[in-house]
């Protein structure tokens, strides 16, 4: 198993500024994802950030409006960069341990509002 | 596009009314199946997992579910629900069986459970 940090839990941010998520794992992973989950709206994956290489983004998302950092295997960061009120969201790390048949670990999220 | 439906996205039981939650899942290969719950002001869990096998699953806290591939269906259900079953529940697939493990989620259908 493992055992997910997300920081902030939430926060309240103006138009325009940046925002930067952390996710600390408890266990070396080799795949951290990162999730978001609008307003009454499913899960959807932004990217996955592999250790040592860039992160590989879905599509409807980019790199300059969500850069992903992923310095160790224990750790990744995600922000959300010139936010809008539309990037108000949950937004959710997750990770699998192993690396086939196992199942995803889910951080508490950040729930983020932009004014 | 892969895509994950639950036809529910409220439903409103009393205590010891039997649950099913539907949900149905479009990608014609072989899949990994989950059913992830959250309860208020906690982050995603998993109740169960199908990955190959017997097509009934049991999970946690008296939940199972049952894979039916001629349907693309994954339903989840409980014969007797408590009020401790007050959550929102995500059905999950992961198409294919191999390392990338990306999930496709539905909305998520919302439990309230009446004493």
């Amino acid at each position: 198993s493992a055992v997910i940090s997300q920081k902030p839990s939430r926060d309240i941010c103006q138009r325009g500024t940046s925002l930067t998520i952390q996710c600390q794992v408890d266990s070396q992973v080799t795949m951290m994802f990162w999730y978001r989950q609008q307003p009454g709206q499913s899960l959807t994956l932004i990217a996955t950030a592999n250790q040592g290489s860039e992160a590989t983004y879905e599509s409807g998302f980019v790199i300059d409006k969500f850069p992903i950092s992923r310095p160790n295997l224990t750790f990744s960061t995600l922000t959300v960069s010139n936010m809008s009120p539309e990037d108000s969201s949950i937004y959710l790390c997750s990770v699998v341990v192993g690396n086939t048949n196992t199942e995803a670990f889910f951080g508490q999220g950040t729930r983020l509002t932009v004014v | 596009a892969q895509s994950v439906s639950q036809h529910n996205h409220h439903v409103i039981l009393s205590e010891a009314a039997s649950l099913e939650l539907g949900c149905n899942y479009s990608y014609g290969g072989t899949v990994n199946l989950f059913w992830y719950v959250q309860y208020p002001g906690q982050h995603l869990q998993l109740l169960l997992k199908y990955f190959s096998g017997d097509p009934l699953v049991k999970g946690i806290k008296g939940f199972e579910a049952e894979f039916i591939k001629s349907k693309f269906s994954f339903n989840l259900r409980k014969p007797s629900v408590q009020w401790s079953d007050t959550a929102e529940y995500f059905c999950a697939v992961k198409p294919g069986t191999g390392g990338y493990n990306k999930l496709i989620f539905g909305a998520g259908t919302r439990l309230a459970v009446h004493p």
